[in-house]
């Protein structure tokens, strides 16, 4: 048990829905990430958000829409996505303060399968 | 960040000690070395990080070359639970900020019986 939890674990979706994914951090932190694993492909950073305010877009295409209501939720709003977007999607937190930055606390991620 | 090599992958036997090599020959002064690990369809698992010293916790030890140009993590008595792939990360900690760490391609350790 890391203290972030995704839901769900998996998801299944047709090129035509919409649907979103759930992060929750109960560790106090200030800092939210979304990250793309692709088979056998390294970890992509997809948005950072620093207390609240989203700092990183990496060039990801708008049909992910990432929210960020508070900073123990983070959500992204996935719509008309393609076959390749299927993925590991991870989020991730950290306390924004000294060398804790880097220390990333992740979930267990969102298999998403788009047929 | 400081671009790091890592061998694709190692063997180790269960119960003897895992070592782990990482380059960064062009690290900066005020660039930290930090090792994270994958276990199979999980989210990374942050493990340690140092600056020059070596550094070690309940997980595992870090030993920094004293020019500090490569690093070995050491999982002294490894498991099969630490089958992963491990990640060596080289980058300056950002300070008040979000992260923007990177991952490569690491090494995928496999503990065997």
């Amino acid at each position: 048990e890391t203290g972030v939890t995704q839901t769900p674990r998996h998801l299944v979706m047709g090129m035509t829905n919409k649907k979103s994914l759930k992060c929750e951090q109960h560790l106090g932190h200030n800092a939210m990430y979304w990250y793309k694993q692709s088979a056998k492909k390294p970890l992509e950073l997809m948005f950072v958000y620093n207390f609240k305010e989203q700092t990183e877009n990496n060039s990801v295409p708008s049909r992910f829409s990432p929210e960020c209501p508070n900073s123990s939720h983070l959500f992204l709003h996935l719509h008309t996505l393609q076959p390749e977007d299927s993925a590991l999607y991870l989020c991730a937190s950290s306390q924004a303060k000294g060398q804790g930055s880097e220390k990333l606390f992740f979930g267990s991620g969102t298999q998403l399968s788009v047929l | 960040d400081a671009k790091t090599t890592q061998p694709p992958s190692m063997d180790c036997a269960e119960g003897r000690a895992a070592n782990l090599p990482c380059n960064h020959s062009t690290i900066s002064g005020n660039e930290y070395v930090y090792w994270y690990r994958q276990i199979h369809s999980q989210g990374p698992q942050y493990i340690i990080h140092g600056l020059k010293n070596n550094e070690t916790n309940e997980m595992a030890s870090l030993i920094i070359t004293e020019d500090r140009k490569s690093s070995t993590l050491i999982l002294p008595h490894a498991t099969l639970r630490d089958t992963a792939v491990y990640y060596c990360i080289v980058r300056v900690p950002a300070r008040g900020t979000a992260s923007k760490l990177t991952f490569g391609t690491g090494t995928r350790l496999q503990v065997t019986l």
